[in-house]
């Protein structure tokens, strides 16, 4: 069974300071990690897929980078537009998954001015 | 633009009624997606389908059904709705072979 983590649930920041969120998963044969930003009262919107260890990808003050273990979403000078929750989820085999994701609880960024 | 779109997007309801929620995409994605997300366990899978006539059970589907006639609606079916049932629900879709799932906005749903 594909299982998500991530951690911390909650993260206050000051504005220009960085951090980053970590999503730990285990799952059978990975073919996609995703994060996803959710502001409240909205769907999640998707920001980027990695799909093998050692792949980073960019949007901005956003960038993504991905291990055998985990994932770690970076932030770099966050502005208070930033807050959001954000969503990792799996992808594993196409065999035990289909074209499931498995979701993590998420964790929930605000960024004071 | 294509999209996802959900309707009501807010519903009140009482226990036992039975409750349909929809979900029409646009993009001519061949898989569609039920969830629903509450505190302290994020989304979780409610039914899913890969195509039309074809529906599958997610990890928590005991109340909910979907039926599958077209490529782009996957309404949701409350059989007889329960305050257990009380969450907001997300439909979503994506395209075998490339998996990002573009949810819709949500529809949040009380039953009293």
């Amino acid at each position: 069974e594909d299982q998500v983590t991530q951690s911390p649930e909650a993260l206050r920041l000051q504005e220009g300071e960085s951090s980053s969120l970590n999503c730990s998963y285990t799952v059978s044969g990975l073919r996609g990690l995703f994060w996803y930003r959710q502001d409240p009262g909205k769907g999640p919107e998707f920001l980027f897929t990695l799909y093998s260890a050692g792949e980073e990808k960019e949007k901005e003050r956003l960038k993504a980078t991905l291990t055998k273990k985990e994932s770690f979403l970076h932030i770099t000078a966050p502005k208070p537009e930033d807050s959001a929750t954000y969503l990792c989820a799996v992808q594993g085999s196409r065999e035990t998954s289909g074209s499931r994701l498995t979701f993590g609880e998420g964790t929930q960024l605000t960024v004071n001015p | 633009d294509a999209e996802i779109t959900q309707s009501p997007r807010h519903k009140i309801t009482e226990t036992g009624r039975q409750v349909t929620l929809a979900c029409h995409q646009t993009w001519n994605h061949n898989n569609m997606f039920w969830y629903r997300q509450d505190l302290g366990h994020g989304l979780r899978l409610i039914h899913y389908s890969y195509g039309v006539q074809d529906t599958n059970k997610g990890e928590v589907s005991d109340g909910y059904s979907v039926s599958r006639s077209n490529t782009e609606d996957l309404p949701l079916t409350l059989e007889s709705a329960a305050s257990s049932q009380t969450s907001v629900y997300f439909c979503a879709s994506s395209l075998t072979g490339q998996e990002t799932q573009y949810f819709g906005p949500g529809t949040r749903l009380l039953v009293l």
